[in-house]
């Protein structure tokens, strides 16, 4: 099983739906996690941290399930501007990147 | 804060040429990395730093030297270009390492806006 996995889509999603995807992760013992964005020909960016209870940021809701070994990232009422590359990142003793899930928010 | 910066953002080498990224931070930042993102691999780890005069490889060293003489820089150093070495890099620094222990969060990163490189 590979350290961080994501669906590299694309996610082709009506502007005004809602999307979520999830990232799994390898190592039970990993302690922190993160959603980053990157647009495109861009440097990724700190969307959110994700808090073992789980964390809201306006439309972004980001949950981490340690039994199952994921996480996820939910957007509510799509914005064109969220077409972006996320990226799931995990932190044990190193800090691993995820490849991206590729979203396209259609007008 | 200027944050991270890299310079150049742009450059093109012939094979065996070798050349400098630069990379500096005005947070303060122990931690600092290099990374480069070619397409369908994501971002891969080069080399990093806890501290200055501390450095450590990562994922994909071979090709590339770092050093670290004060807290602010981090160069990154390419002996011999080849081909293989076209790429995205990106410089990234945090409060603190993954290893340090430190509180929730202070292991941000924070990435510099990318050089794109292209040896010939």
């Amino acid at each position: 099983r590979k350290e961080v996995e994501q669906d590299p889509g694309p996610f082709n999603v009506p502007e005004g739906a809602t999307v979520a995807f999830n990232c799994t992760y390898s190592n039970s013992a990993s302690q922190s996690f993160f959603w980053y964005r990157q647009d495109c020909r861009k440097e990724p960016k700190l969307l959110m941290s994700v808090y073992s209870s789980g964390n809201e940021d306006g439309r972004f809701t980001a949950q981490l399930n340690r039994a199952s070994q994921y996480i996820s990232l939910l957007i509510r009422d799509s914005k064109l501007s969220d077409s972006a590359t996320y990226l799931c990142v995990v932190r044990d003793d190193k800090i691993i990147f995820g490849k991206g899930t590729r979203l396209h928010i259609l007008p | 804060n200027a944050g991270v910066t890299q310079t150049p953002k742009f450059q093109v080498l012939k094979t065996g040429q070798s050349m400098t990224l630069q990379c500096a931070q005005d947070m303060n930042h122990e931690y600092m990395s290099w990374y480069r993102q070619d397409p369908g691999m994501g971002l891969r780890l080069i080399h990093y730093s806890v501290g200055a005069g501390i450095t450590d490889q990562g994922e994909v060293p071979n090709g590339y030297n770092v050093s670290r003489s004060t807290t602010e820089d981090f160069p990154l150093r390419l002996l011999s270009a080849a081909p293989s070495q076209t790429s995205v890099y990106f410089c990234a620094s945090s409060y603190s390492g993954p290893k340090s222990g430190r509180a929730f969060g202070a292991d941000t990163q924070y990435f510099g806006p990318g050089t794109r490189l292209t040896v010939l």
